[in-house]
């Protein structure tokens, strides 16, 4: 079984300040981590995976992710907050090497002030 | 790539009709699944194919649910005797086989309403 907790759902930042967006993971298997993000009206879209490599993980627009197995948590973080980065982020785990069986956080809402 | 398409974007239905929802992947993408995702929830699995063959299925998916993929092409999802429960939006996504685990690559729903 596995599952994902969101622990906020809603985060606002100023623009120019740092992002975190926190989650932890619950997982019977090695788990495949990722964030996803969903922008008002547009489909889903891959930010970043872990897949048992490197424990801190690049993706997409300056985020990253953190891998820590001790805390079972995969925390969405990025320096300096744009305007354009208010979205909807999922944290989204599933059983390595099984990518049908995607299991999605609750999400958190991230809002950037001017 | 042109995106995975779904169609229509919008429906409103009355309780207790039927609703047919159609999804367009990727043209190389051999995997096609249907998601659920309720106001203020992350999505959730419903099916998932794998050409024509429906490989796994969601205990969300109920009798009254039915999804096809007859050609290993677009899929359909269709949902008999509406009920307002059935009210959410209908994500379809499609990946290659020997992609990455997690990688999907998703349309932008198809919002239900039941009345």
């Amino acid at each position: 079984a596995q599952s994902v907790t969101q622990l906020d759902s809603h985060v606002s930042v100023s623009e120019g300040t740092p992002v975190l967006l926190r989650c932890n993971y619950s997982s019977s298997y090695s788990p495949s981590l990722f964030w996803y993000v969903q922008h008002p009206n547009k489909g889903l879209q891959l930010l970043l995976k872990y897949t048992s490599a490197a424990t801190l993980v690049k993706g997409i627009n300056g985020f990253e992710a953190e891998f820590k197995k001790s805390e079972t948590s995969f925390h969405l973080t990025k320096p300096s907050a744009h305007m354009s980065d208010a979205a909807e982020y999922f944290c989204v785990v599933s059983r390595y090497n099984a990518g049908n069986m995607l299991t999605f956080g609750g999400g958190t809402r991230l809002m950037v002030k001017p | 790539d042109t995106g995975v398409s779904q169609d229509p974007r919008h429906k409103i239905t009355k309780r207790g009709q039927n609703v047919t929802f159609r999804c367009d992947p990727i043209s190389e993408h051999n995997r096609l699944y249907w998601y659920r995702q309720t106001l203020g929830q992350g999505p959730e699995f419903l099916t998932y194919f794998q050409n024509e063959a429906q490989l796994e299925k969601s205990r969300l998916l109920s009798d009254r649910f039915s999804a096809e993929r007859p050609k290993g092409s677009f899929s359909t999802l269709e949902i008999q005797r509406t009920e307002q429960g059935d009210s959410a939006m209908y994500l379809c996504a499609s990946s290659r086989t020997q992609s990455g685990a997690g990688e999907l690559f998703f349309g932008e729903g198809s919002r239900l309403t039941v009345l």
